[in-house]
């Protein structure tokens, strides 16, 4: 069974700028969740989409935002970018809703994530 | 969550177990204990989670003590391949909405 598979691998952008990263989860799977990374703050929530709905969503400005599709596949933007948003970018899938009181019982499954540099 | 302590770091011998201890006192019962890795500009890496009883998989056993305040991640045969930080996390009902707080983790160095 194919894993999680994020794209792009690697992105370099400019302040200001917007950019799109994409996630396909795991075959079946109907939960998608984006996660950052930093060495500083960890591994931060960004928010969880299923069926096509967001679910649940962390402490991020607006300027992210994320769409889930009929497939499962699921896109998330950052607008304006700034220097701050370098990071790593993780999603990760699961078989279950992740939030309200369920879905603790089933693991979540990472991509190898999106490395995003902003210049 | 119920709070994790790992040692920070382990080295084991290429082939040899290596047996990775997490310690998690405040462990409410309908807990799970996770083991996830990550090795360096990798996404972390799903192990093992178990509640109570013991858990095998393919990759890896996990051994959980009878008052489930702390638990053992075992990998059976080591390999080079298998050097990168451990996390043990505890995720329950009360768990904040997809959060992860993976903490430090244990830097297992597998060695030739």
């Amino acid at each position: 069974k194919a894993g999680v598979t994020q794209t792009p691998r690697y992105l370099i952008k400019t302040r200001g700028q917007q950019v799109t990263l994409s996630c396909s989860p795991i075959s079946g799977h109907r939960s998608v969740s984006w996660y950052q990374q930093t060495p500083g703050q960890g591994l931060q929530f960004l928010f969880e989409y299923f069926s096509e709905t967001q679910r649940n969503k962390g402490n991020f400005p607006g300027r992210f935002s994320g769409r889930q599709f009929s497939n499962s596949r699921s896109e998330m933007n950052v607008s304006t970018l700034e220097l701050g948003d370098s990071a790593l970018y993780l999603c990760a899938s699961s078989s279950t809703l992740q939030g309200q009181g369920i879905g603790y019982n089933s693991p979540l499954h990472f991509g190898n994530g999106t490395r995003l540099t902003v210049t | 969550d119920a709070k994790t302590t790992q040692p920070p770091s382990m080295d084991c011998a290429e082939g040899r177990a290596a047996n990775l201890p997490c310690n998690h006192s405040t462990i409410s019962g309908n807990e799970y204990v996770y083991w996830y890795r990550q090795i360096h500009s990798q996404g972390p890496q799903y192990i093992i989670h178990g509640l109570k009883n013991n858990e095998t998989n393919e990759m890896a056993s996990l051994i959980i003590t009878e008052d489930r305040k702390s638990s053992t991640l075992i990998l059976p045969h080591a390999t080079l391949r298998d050097t990168a930080v451990y996390y043990c996390i505890v995720r329950g009902p009360s768990s904040n909405t997809g959060k992860l707080i993976f903490g430090q983790g244990t830097t297992l160095q597998v060695k030739p």
